[in-house]
């Protein structure tokens, strides 16, 4: 079975300031591992994906993250926040063989001005 | 472009009643998933569907059954709700092979009373 843990369930940040979502997961197996955002009132979309290869992955919006197997981790990082980043972050996993996302409790940013 | 609808957005119920959702997707994707999302939770997996009449349960299926009669619409059906049931649902589909992405509608925010 996998897990995954997101380790800020929010995190408020001043415009402009970077930002760090810290995600870990557990997993006895190869996995993709995702980013989705959430803004007020609407679906999940998707932010980056790691799937293979380089382990830094850019993502739309200036969002990236860098996939680290040793400590398994997936950390979300934006250099510098707009207001109109105020939203809640999800951080998911699949197992390369598998049909299934695992999602984490989420973080909640709220872009202050 | 990319669209996968749920019939309402916002919906009340009375303990009892017989519930469905709707979802339906446009992109002839293989795969439907049925989620549920409650704050700190994240988004768990009631059920998903990897073909016309074929189903699976996720890890949380107690209370809920499903339906897919056409590749296109995949349904959620509360046999008798509960106050507990109460929540967000979210479904997505996503295409059987390759790249994992999993493409989700806005959701039903469901209240029982």
């Amino acid at each position: 079975a996998q897990s995954v843990t997101q380790l800020d369930s929010q995190v408020p940040v001043f415009e402009e300031a970077p930002v760090e979502l810290r995600c870990n997961y557990s997993s006895s197996v190869s996995v993709y591992l995702f980013w989705y955002v959430q803004y007020p009132n609407q679906g999940l979309q998707l932010l980056l994906k790691y799937l293979s290869g380089s382990t830094l992955v850019k993502g739309i919006n200036g969002f990236e993250a860098e996939f680290n197997k040793s400590q398994t981790s997936f950390h979300l990082r934006k250099p510098s926040v707009h207001i109109s980043d105020t939203a809640e972050y999800f951080c998911a996993v699949n197992r390369a063989a598998g049909n299934k996302l695992t999602f984490g409790g989420g973080t909640r940013v709220l872009v202050k001005p | 472009d990319v669209k996968v609808t749920q019939s309402s957005r916002y919906l009340v119920k009375r303990t009892g009643e017989k519930v469905f959702l709707e979802c339906v997707q446009d992109m002839d994707h293989e795969n439907m998933f049925w989620y549920r999302q409650d704050p700190g939770l994240g988004l768990r997996l009631i059920y998903f569907s990897y073909d016309v009449k074929m189903k699976e349960k996720g890890d949380i299926p107690e209370g809920y059954s499903v339906s897919r009669e056409k590749k296109e619409r995949f349904s959620l059906i509360l046999e008798s709700a509960s106050t507990n049931q109460t929540s967000m649902y979210l479904c997505a589909s996503r295409t059987g092979t390759g790249v994992y992405e999993q493409y989700f509608g806005p959701g039903t925010r469901l209240t029982v009373t």
